[in-house]
């Protein structure tokens, strides 16, 4: 099984809201990220996941709240969001060790309009 | 410098016949990973295919091939006999062992449509 799946597929909010976004594997995978693409745009990434501990943050704004509960799920928490964050939202997650020369799992991504 | 560039924005190619996507990557570490991925108008990312630095052999998955010259740097990918559902996005992307440790770097991508 290589399925990463990800909730919502479509999310629409406003800029005072808060939302969640989730993703999940059950191939066991000890590396998550968190990419932003927009349209025709090649993804960026925003957040990497070791072992449940926050590795990478790409100098990613604080309205932008990652969280790893366990070693299957990955959430981004969003609040105060603005219209330029409206954009593909996407979940990897590979194998990791020495190296880290492993492919990412792409889930089907969120598209996030913040109106 | 950009570390990885994908000089055709689009390509076109006729239904069952052969297609290559260009890809140059820059790095100065020995150990590193190149990767193709496809992306579909859906949005999702899907992994293709796969060559490590270290490989002697070009990598090969079903249709696909990369073809790897090392001294080049360049990892292209290679489709035989394309298919409709073949369309789509597709970006050649890269990982270091040593720098930037977790990191994928992608580039631009490039479009392909498949002609009937």
């Amino acid at each position: 099984d290589t399925e990463v799946t990800q909730t919502p597929k479509h999310l629409v909010m406003g800029m005072t809201n808060k939302k969640s976004l989730k993703c999940e594997q059950h191939m066991g995978h000890r590396a998550m990220y968190w990419y932003k693409q927009k349209a025709k745009k090649p993804p960026e990434l925003m957040f990497v996941y070791s072992y449940e501990k926050l590795s990478i943050n790409e100098s990613v704004p604080s309205r932008f709240s990652p969280e790893c509960p366990n070693s299957s799920l990955l959430n981004l928490h969003l609040h105060a969001l603005q219209p330029e964050d409206s954009a593909l939202y996407l979940c990897a997650s590979s194998q990791t060790g020495t190296g880290e020369l492993y492919e990412q799992y792409f889930g089907p991504g969120t598209r996030l309009t913040v109106t | 410098a950009q570390k990885i560039t994908q000089t055709q924005p689009g390509m076109f190619v006729q239904e069952k016949e052969a297609v290559t996507l260009d890809c140059t990557y820059d790095t100065s570490d020995p150990s590193y990973g190149l990767f193709w991925y496809k992306q579909p108008s859906s949005g999702e990312m899907i992994f293709l295919i796969y060559q490590g630095s270290y490989d002697q052999q070009n990598a090969t998955e079903g249709r696909y091939s990369l073809n790897f010259q090392k001294a080049r740097k360049s990892a292209n990918l290679v489709i035989s006999a394309s298919q409709l559902g073949d369309s789509a996005m597709y970006f050649c992307a890269m990982r270091e062992a040593n720098t930037n440790a977790g990191k994928s770097t992608f580039g631009d991508g490039t479009t392909l449509t498949v002609k009937p």
